[in-house]
């Protein structure tokens, strides 16, 4: 079956840095996708990944391990907005569907 | 702006009674999808489809029917909803990698 496991929820100090892990086993593999989501609000758009290795964006950067059926999102700097749920999903095949994880609630302290 | 557009946003209905939850996107997508969010869950797909008249099932098609006459709307059906259909309801599209969703449509049934 398809599987993708993230921590349920994590808890950061404002400014400092956060590491959300997700791993996956799925019958493919066409990329890797990580959403931001505010409560009661719509998932948002924050990476894609589809070959090993770090993507940057600004504070937030994405990491993968195909072999090791792994990724990480990173998140620096830390600022209150980023109280949210971070969703991992992965593209099994080659066309829209995505497998989603359940989720992580990050919880920003001041 | 583009945008996927859900409505109604929030809806408390009884259990057997027909209703219709549109989903609209102004981004000439060809795919579109239906999840629900339950807690501890995550995201799971309803129905999507790949162009106009042709849907599939997702995760969890049943009690639901969806129809794509036109690009742009993609409306879901629950013919006879049941409490157990109590749940946060996304609609998204997609060109590319990143799906766009709708801002959700908290559905309670009684």
């Amino acid at each position: 079956g398809q599987n993708i496991d993230q921590p349920t929820e994590m808890t950061a100090t404002e400014g400092a840095i956060v590491q959300i892990n997700c791993t996956y086993q799925t019958s493919g593999f066409n990329g890797l996708f990580w959403y931001q989501q505010h409560a009661g609000e719509a998932p948002t758009f924050l990476s894609y990944n589809v070959l090993d290795g770090l993507e940057e964006k600004g504070r937030f950067s994405s990491f993968l391990s195909r072999s090791k059926g792994y990724s990480y999102l990173l998140l620096k700097e830390l600022q209150m907005k980023d109280s949210a749920s971070y969703l991992c999903a992965v593209r099994v095949h080659s066309n829209y569907q995505l497998i989603w994880g359940a989720g992580t609630k990050l919880i920003i302290k001041p | 702006e583009a945008q996927v557009t859900q409505n109604p946003r929030y809806l408390i209905t009884v259990t057997g009674k027909k209703l219709t939850v549109t989903c609209s996107q102004n981004m000439n997508h060809e795919y579109m999808s239906w999840y629900r969010q339950d807690p501890g869950l995550g995201l799971r797909q309803i129905y999507y489809s790949m162009n106009v008249e042709v849907t599939d099932k997702g995760d969890v098609p049943e009690g639901y029917k969806v129809s794509r006459k036109e690009k742009r709307n993609f409306p879901l059906i629950l013919e006879s909803p049941s409490p157990n259909q109590t749940s946060l309801y996304f609609c998204a599209s997609s060109f590319g990698d990143e799906q766009f969703f709708g801002p959700g449509t908290r559905l309670t049934v009684l």
